[in-house]
Protein backbone atom coordinates (compact mmCIF):
# COMPACT_ATOMS: atom_id res chain seq x y z
CA UNK A 1 0.00 0.00 0.00
CA UNK A 2 1.32 3.50 -0.90
CA UNK A 3 -0.80 4.95 2.01
CA UNK A 4 -1.74 8.47 1.55
CA UNK A 5 -0.16 10.37 -1.06
CA UNK A 6 -0.21 14.29 -2.46
CA UNK A 7 0.86 16.07 -5.27
CA UNK A 8 2.99 18.07 -5.84
CA UNK A 9 5.48 18.03 -3.22
CA UNK A 10 6.12 22.23 -3.66
CA UNK A 11 4.24 24.87 -5.45
CA UNK A 12 4.66 28.23 -5.89
CA UNK A 13 1.59 30.46 -7.17
CA UNK A 14 1.31 34.39 -7.99
CA UNK A 15 -1.76 36.00 -5.84
CA UNK A 16 -4.98 35.06 -7.41
CA UNK A 17 -3.56 31.93 -9.37
CA UNK A 18 -5.83 28.87 -8.68
CA UNK A 19 -4.40 25.06 -8.36
CA UNK A 20 -5.69 21.81 -7.12
CA UNK A 21 -3.76 20.04 -4.28
CA UNK A 22 -4.24 16.52 -5.17
CA UNK A 23 -4.60 13.51 -2.66
CA UNK A 24 -5.64 9.92 -2.01
CA UNK A 25 -5.21 7.23 0.04
CA UNK A 26 -5.53 3.45 -0.49
CA UNK A 27 -6.13 1.79 2.08
CA UNK A 28 -10.30 2.46 1.84
CA UNK A 29 -10.74 4.99 4.18
CA UNK A 30 -14.08 6.36 4.73
CA UNK A 31 -12.94 9.61 6.86
CA UNK A 32 -10.51 12.22 5.02
CA UNK A 33 -9.18 15.41 6.00
CA UNK A 34 -7.06 18.08 5.19
CA UNK A 35 -5.07 20.52 7.22
CA UNK A 36 -2.58 23.60 7.19
CA UNK A 37 0.14 24.13 9.08
CA UNK A 38 1.90 27.08 10.03
CA UNK A 39 4.74 28.09 12.27
CA UNK A 40 3.30 28.46 15.74
CA UNK A 41 -0.24 27.86 15.21
CA UNK A 42 -0.09 23.65 14.74
CA UNK A 43 -2.21 21.88 12.63
CA UNK A 44 -5.65 23.63 11.29
CA UNK A 45 -8.48 21.47 10.11
CA UNK A 46 -9.37 23.24 6.37
CA UNK A 47 -12.00 20.53 5.33
CA UNK A 48 -13.23 17.08 5.68
CA UNK A 49 -15.57 14.27 4.47
CA UNK A 50 -16.49 11.49 6.51
CA UNK A 51 -17.22 9.35 2.80
CA UNK A 52 -17.49 9.77 -0.56
CA UNK A 53 -19.99 12.42 -1.62
CA UNK A 54 -20.01 14.08 1.96
CA UNK A 55 -17.91 17.17 2.46
CA UNK A 56 -17.90 19.50 5.88
CA UNK A 57 -15.55 22.80 6.71
CA UNK A 58 -13.63 22.72 9.72
CA UNK A 59 -11.77 25.46 11.47
CA UNK A 60 -10.50 27.82 8.41
CA UNK A 61 -12.48 26.84 5.19
CA UNK A 62 -12.49 30.56 3.47
CA UNK A 63 -10.83 30.11 0.23
CA UNK A 64 -10.81 26.33 -0.06
CA UNK A 65 -13.16 24.23 -2.07
CA UNK A 66 -13.13 20.21 -1.21
CA UNK A 67 -14.98 17.55 -3.46
CA UNK A 68 -15.19 13.67 -2.53
CA UNK A 69 -16.01 12.01 -5.71
CA UNK A 70 -14.75 8.75 -5.17
CA UNK A 71 -13.29 7.26 -1.52
CA UNK A 72 -9.85 7.27 -2.44
CA UNK A 73 -9.10 10.69 -4.05
CA UNK A 74 -9.90 13.98 -1.88
CA UNK A 75 -9.05 17.36 -3.57
CA UNK A 76 -8.79 21.03 -1.95
CA UNK A 77 -9.02 23.53 -4.50
CA UNK A 78 -7.46 27.04 -3.87
CA UNK A 79 -9.88 29.45 -5.70
CA UNK A 80 -7.89 32.76 -5.78
CA UNK A 81 -4.48 32.30 -3.92
CA UNK A 82 -3.91 34.55 -1.11
CA UNK A 83 0.08 35.23 0.44
CA UNK A 84 -1.84 34.38 3.61
CA UNK A 85 -2.18 30.93 1.80
CA UNK A 86 1.17 30.35 1.95
CA UNK A 87 1.89 27.25 4.38
CA UNK A 88 2.29 23.68 4.51
CA UNK A 89 -0.41 21.27 3.77
CA UNK A 90 -1.27 17.99 4.70
CA UNK A 91 -3.92 15.12 3.89
CA UNK A 92 -4.95 12.59 6.36
CA UNK A 93 -7.18 10.11 6.44
CA UNK A 94 -8.64 7.24 8.94
CA UNK A 95 -10.70 4.08 8.77
CA UNK A 96 -14.23 6.16 9.61
CA UNK A 97 -15.39 8.80 11.61
CA UNK A 98 -15.23 6.27 15.13
CA UNK A 99 -11.79 5.18 14.97
CA UNK A 100 -9.45 8.71 15.43
CA UNK A 101 -6.08 6.85 14.14
CA UNK A 102 -5.14 9.34 10.88
CA UNK A 103 -2.33 8.41 8.33
CA UNK A 104 -0.64 11.90 7.09
CA UNK A 105 0.29 12.31 3.67
CA UNK A 106 3.91 13.96 2.87
CA UNK A 107 2.38 17.09 2.65
CA UNK A 108 2.26 20.17 -0.13
CA UNK A 109 4.58 23.54 0.71
CA UNK A 110 2.88 26.15 -1.13
CA UNK A 111 4.34 29.75 -1.09
CA UNK A 112 1.67 32.60 -2.83
CA UNK A 113 3.96 35.66 -3.99
CA UNK B 1 -15.10 25.75 21.47
CA UNK B 2 -12.72 23.43 22.25
CA UNK B 3 -9.54 23.71 22.80
CA UNK B 4 -6.20 21.99 23.45
CA UNK B 5 -2.81 23.81 25.14
CA UNK B 6 0.14 22.06 24.81
CA UNK B 7 3.27 22.80 27.50
CA UNK B 8 5.86 23.42 26.90
CA UNK B 9 6.45 24.84 23.62
CA UNK B 10 10.19 23.87 22.83
CA UNK B 11 12.44 21.59 24.95
CA UNK B 12 15.97 21.16 24.47
CA UNK B 13 17.52 18.37 26.28
CA UNK B 14 21.25 16.44 26.62
CA UNK B 15 21.12 13.06 25.52
CA UNK B 16 20.06 10.40 27.96
CA UNK B 17 17.82 13.51 30.04
CA UNK B 18 14.03 12.46 30.35
CA UNK B 19 11.67 14.62 28.56
CA UNK B 20 8.37 15.10 29.37
CA UNK B 21 5.11 17.27 27.25
CA UNK B 22 1.83 17.82 28.41
CA UNK B 23 -1.72 18.21 26.96
CA UNK B 24 -4.47 20.17 28.40
CA UNK B 25 -8.00 20.24 27.30
CA UNK B 26 -10.56 23.09 27.85
CA UNK B 27 -13.16 20.31 27.66
CA UNK B 28 -13.92 16.34 28.33
CA UNK B 29 -12.26 14.42 26.47
CA UNK B 30 -13.49 11.13 24.91
CA UNK B 31 -10.20 10.40 23.69
CA UNK B 32 -6.58 11.51 22.73
CA UNK B 33 -3.73 10.98 20.47
CA UNK B 34 0.06 11.46 20.27
CA UNK B 35 1.35 12.24 17.42
CA UNK B 36 5.72 12.38 16.20
CA UNK B 37 6.64 14.73 13.29
CA UNK B 38 10.42 14.50 12.62
CA UNK B 39 11.43 18.14 11.38
CA UNK B 40 10.75 18.10 7.49
CA UNK B 41 8.00 14.94 7.64
CA UNK B 42 4.72 14.48 8.02
CA UNK B 43 2.97 13.80 11.60
CA UNK B 44 2.86 9.99 12.52
CA UNK B 45 0.66 8.46 14.76
CA UNK B 46 1.91 7.09 18.03
CA UNK B 47 -0.48 5.91 20.07
CA UNK B 48 -4.52 6.71 21.53
CA UNK B 49 -5.71 7.00 24.91
CA UNK B 50 -9.86 6.29 25.39
CA UNK B 51 -10.38 5.51 29.37
CA UNK B 52 -9.62 7.55 32.43
CA UNK B 53 -7.01 7.05 34.08
CA UNK B 54 -5.11 4.73 30.96
CA UNK B 55 -1.32 4.61 31.14
CA UNK B 56 0.06 3.13 27.77
CA UNK B 57 4.17 2.19 27.36
CA UNK B 58 5.98 1.93 23.96
CA UNK B 59 9.21 1.15 24.88
CA UNK B 60 11.23 4.46 26.09
CA UNK B 61 7.68 6.65 25.47
CA UNK B 62 5.01 6.66 28.37
CA UNK B 63 1.54 8.14 28.13
CA UNK B 64 -1.06 8.78 30.55
CA UNK B 65 -4.85 10.25 29.89
CA UNK B 66 -5.74 12.09 33.28
CA UNK B 67 -8.74 10.78 35.50
CA UNK B 68 -10.88 14.04 34.31
CA UNK B 69 -10.18 12.93 30.82
CA UNK B 70 -9.45 16.58 30.34
CA UNK B 71 -4.97 16.23 30.18
CA UNK B 72 -2.94 13.64 29.09
CA UNK B 73 1.46 13.54 29.00
CA UNK B 74 4.22 12.16 27.26
CA UNK B 75 7.20 10.82 28.65
CA UNK B 76 10.48 9.94 27.08
CA UNK B 77 12.72 8.26 29.32
CA UNK B 78 16.97 8.31 28.71
CA UNK B 79 16.56 10.64 25.43
CA UNK B 80 18.21 9.72 21.92
CA UNK B 81 19.15 12.01 19.14
CA UNK B 82 16.22 9.97 16.97
CA UNK B 83 13.84 11.03 19.14
CA UNK B 84 14.58 14.88 17.84
CA UNK B 85 10.72 16.31 16.43
CA UNK B 86 7.66 17.73 17.52
CA UNK B 87 5.43 15.83 19.62
CA UNK B 88 1.61 16.88 19.15
CA UNK B 89 -1.15 15.73 20.96
CA UNK B 90 -4.94 15.19 19.36
CA UNK B 91 -8.17 15.84 21.77
CA UNK B 92 -11.26 14.47 20.30
CA UNK B 93 -14.28 14.64 21.87
CA UNK B 94 -17.32 16.02 18.51
CA UNK B 95 -14.39 16.92 17.04
CA UNK B 96 -10.45 16.17 16.38
CA UNK B 97 -8.20 19.58 17.57
CA UNK B 98 -4.72 19.43 18.37
CA UNK B 99 -2.37 20.92 20.16
CA UNK B 100 0.39 23.91 18.68
CA UNK B 101 2.99 20.68 19.54
CA UNK B 102 6.40 20.54 21.62
CA UNK B 103 9.22 20.96 19.64
CA UNK B 104 12.37 18.47 21.51
CA UNK B 105 15.28 18.82 20.58
CA UNK B 106 18.47 16.60 21.81
CA UNK B 107 22.01 17.61 21.99
CA UNK B 108 24.18 14.45 21.87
Amino acid sequence: NAGVTQTPKFQVLKTGQSMTLQCAQDMNHEYMSWYRQDPGMGLRLIHYSVGAGITDQGEVPNGYNVSRSTTEDFPLRLLSAAPSQTSVYFCASRIDRDVYEQYFGPGTRLTVT
Amino acid sequence: GQQVMQIPQYQHVQEGEDFTTYCNSSTTLSNIQWYKQRPGGHPVFLIQLVKSGEVKKQKRLTFQFGEAKKNSSLHITATQTTDVGTYFCGGSNYKLTFGKGTLLTVNP
